[in-house]
């Protein structure tokens, strides 16, 4: 049975680096063809897909928020954690993370974490 | 990047209807096409991967089709737990989302 869950901040000030950690079991990151993703949505709107760590440690990042986000893996504690910097209201949201697999087409999202409410205010 | 727009944005429909939802990418993308279902307060449950692949314990009046830029979800008769948001995503370069179709009870 595959779960994840998130954990960090619940408010973050503007200016502050956020540190979101990714828990999970059921499956291993060092098994080939897995990853585990990152996607948000602020409240009342769409999904946007931030960040992704395969299992070979091939890194993928969304374009417009490159330069703020880091993931990360540690395979021994079964976590991955995901650094936005220079948080802004605008980035307040829900974040989840979700175990990716990949398929002839690319790969999808079949189990999503609960998802975590940050807020960023002053 | 690979824009997806989705159509339409919000749809009233009742049970036992058939509904579909329109997907279309800003260049080809092959079948490199997911759908999720999202509920209020939900994380999303992914309902169809690579455009017409059914997930394992999704019913089967869920189906998709497409290939190229244009994709299609269909519920083929609306049960009341269908009524939610459903969103499109693309694999073929990294991964875009849809702004979403939120699916209501006429």
């Amino acid at each position: 049975q595959i779960t994840l869950k998130e954990s960090g901040p619940t408010l973050v000030k503007p200016t502050q680096t956020l540190t979101l950690t990714c828990t999970f079991s059921g499956f291993s990151l060092s098994t080939s063809g897995v990853g585990v993703g990152w996607i948000r949505q602020p409240p009342g709107k769409a999904l946007e897909w931030l960040a992704l760590i395969y299992w070979d440690d091939d890194k993928r990042y969304s374009p417009s928020l490159k330069s703020r986000l880091t993931i990360t893996k540690d395979t021994s504690k079964n976590q991955v954690v995901l650094t936005m910097t220079n948080m802004d209201p605008v980035d307040t949201a829900t974040y989840y993370c979700a175990h990716e697999v990949i398929d002839e087409y690319g790969g999808h999202f079949d189990y999503w974490g609960q998802g975590t409410l940050v807020t960023v205010s002053s | 990047d690979i824009q997806m727009t989705q159509s339409p944005s919000s749809l009233s429909a009742s049970v036992g209807d058939r509904v579909t939802i329109t997907c279309r990418a800003s260049q080809s993308i092959s079948s490199y096409l997911n759908w999720y279902q999202q509920k209020p307060g939900k994380a999303p449950k992914l309902l169809i991967y690579a455009a017409s692949s059914l997930q394992s314990g999704v019913p089967s009046r869920f189906s998709g089709s497409g290939s190229g830029t244009d994709f299609t979800l269909t519920i083929s008769s609306l049960q009341p737990e269908d009524f939610a948001t459903y969103y499109c995503q693309q694999s073929y370069s990294t991964f875009t989302f849809g702004q979403g179709t939120r699916l209501e009870i006429k």
